[in-house]
């Protein structure tokens, strides 16, 4: 089974500030990485996909991909206390999305 | 307007008991899946359907059995439910086959306790 991982945290930061969320993958195949967040109790949804090396901003998001070094992150910028959340990791792998197990954010008010 | 539904949000039940998830997407995606969450927050693929075919099944004891009577609808039945089987049942789509190069948009899950 090819493996997506995250620190599962939590990862904590004061309101304003970056928070930076990274995930390591194992399958040099992969061609999609994608972001998704979840609240408690609720269902994860898309924050953002990056395929290509380099990085990819999207409002206070910017996801960073090397596939050399086999590493994607996101970054959060001026985090705010609703972000707080799961941000769970995912790559393709094989025609299938392969999840890591989420690193929770908590922003601090 | 709900992208794709899950019936029932909620199901208790008690070991050795037959039960059924219902799915619906009304996206006109091609592509179908149930995945696992278990208490650990790990969210894992059961199956994938393609309209109406199956194209994924991971290593789930065969008592899981997924239905999709047409491309909008993808079922769960699972027989003599365990003690293990606790978990959120999480349906979702996408656009494309390969699953990857698009979206994948999720249920809102199904909270199953075993008893």
């Amino acid at each position: 089974q090819k493996e997506v991982e995250q620190n599962s945290g939590p990862l904590s930061v004061p309101e304003g500030a970056i928070a930076s969320l990274n995930c390591t993958y194992s399958d040099r195949g992969s061609q999609s990485f994608f972001w998704y967040r979840q609240y408690s109790g609720k269902s994860p949804e898309l924050i953002m996909f990056i395929y290509s090396n380099g990085d990819k901003e999207d409002g206070r998001f910017t996801a960073q991909l090397n596939k050399a070094s086999q590493y994607v992150s996101l970054l959060i910028r001026d985090s705010q206390p609703s972000d707080s959340a799961t941000y769970l990791c995912a790559v393709t792998s094989s025609y299938k999305l392969i999840f890591g197990s989420g690193t929770r954010l908590l922003v601090r008010p | 307007d709900t992208a794709v539904s899950q019936t029932p949000k909620y199901l208790v039940t008690q070991m050795g008991n037959d039960k059924s998830i219902k799915c619906e997407q009304n996206l006109g995606h091609d592509t179908m899946y149930w995945y696992k969450q278990d208490s650990k927050k790990f969210l894992k693929i059961m199956f994938s359907y393609n309209n109406k075919e199956l194209i994924i099944n991971e290593t789930v004891p065969n008592r899981f059995s997924p239905k999709s009577p047409d491309k909008a609808h993808l079922n769960l039945h699972i027989n003599s439910l365990e003690l293990g089987d606790s978990a959120v049942y999480f349906c979702a789509s996408s656009q494309d086959p390969s699953g990857g190069q698009e979206t994948q948009y999720f249920g809102p899950g199904t909270r199953l306790l075993v008893l």
